[in-house]
């Protein structure tokens, strides 16, 4: 049971644009959702992350958007840059039902900003 | 300050064989969870340890075992290779006993190829 479902799988976008990565959860009980970035042949880096109980959290040029009630929530990068090119992982985790904060994570997304 | 760390970089098996692969968590961190991420794919939680005993486990069978030493570093076992085992093995440190306790934090992994 995928618990985490992520979209798109592959994004490509022009230098300056802006791209939007999307996730969906099944299991209300999470309570924290990280976004990693994963550069080849590197381990993932933590990007940014929320709680349910805001809607929104900005850092820089990365922003996530959280709708509780449809449970969903998106990745933006604003004015992308090649450098950003890499692939993009939501995931989500909870303390309760003895979970201890395990990362569940979705499939990911390659994103390539072409120059 | 040393991020988490894991030896060694790549590895090569034969079906059948075992492997023992290593991870030191981010300094200040007391747990280690194990990821395996195959190629395409998403990590997936194989287990967790805290206080040197495994604290939670995913969807992985029991020739997948491990142990955490009184450092807080920690190995992972996998026995009787199968020609699926081959991934990326990832360890990821946290710090149990902060406010922090669900920000997870990864290494570069271990690359094993089985044959």
């Amino acid at each position: 049971q995928q618990q985490v479902k992520q979209s798109p799988q592959s994004l490509i976008v022009q230098k300056g644009g802006i791209s939007i990565i999307n996730c969906a959860y099944e299991n209300t009980a999470f309570d924290y959702f990280p976004w990693y970035q994963q550069f080849p042949g590197k381990g993932p880096a933590l990007l940014i992350a929320i709680r349910p109980d805001v809607s929104e959290k900005k850092e820089g040029r990365f922003t996530i958007s959280f709708n509780k009630s449809a449970k969903q929530f998106s990745l933006h990068i604003m004015d992308s840059q090649p450098g950003d090119s890499a692939t993009y992982f939501c995931a989500a985790s909870t303390m309760s039902g003895g979970s201890n904060y395990k990362l569940t994570f979705g499939k990911g997304t390659l994103l390539t900003v072409n120059p | 300050d040393a991020g988490v760390t894991q030896s060694p970089t790549h590895l090569i098996k034969t079906r059948g064989q075992q492997v023992t692969l290593r991870c030191s968590p981010k300094s200040g961190h007391d747990t280690v969870s194990w990821y395996q991420q195959a190629l395409g794919q998403g990590p997936q939680f194989i287990f967790q340890y805290y206080e040197e005993e495994e604290r939670q486990r995913g969807n992985f069978p029991d020739r997948f075992s491990g142990h955490q030493f009184p450092n807080y570093s920690s190995e992972l076992n996998v026995n009787a290779l199968l020609l699926g085992d081959s991934a990326l093995y990832l360890c990821a440190s946290s710090a149990a006993g902060t406010i922090a306790k669900n920000i997870q934090y990864f290494g570069a992994g271990t690359r094993l190829s089985v044959l």
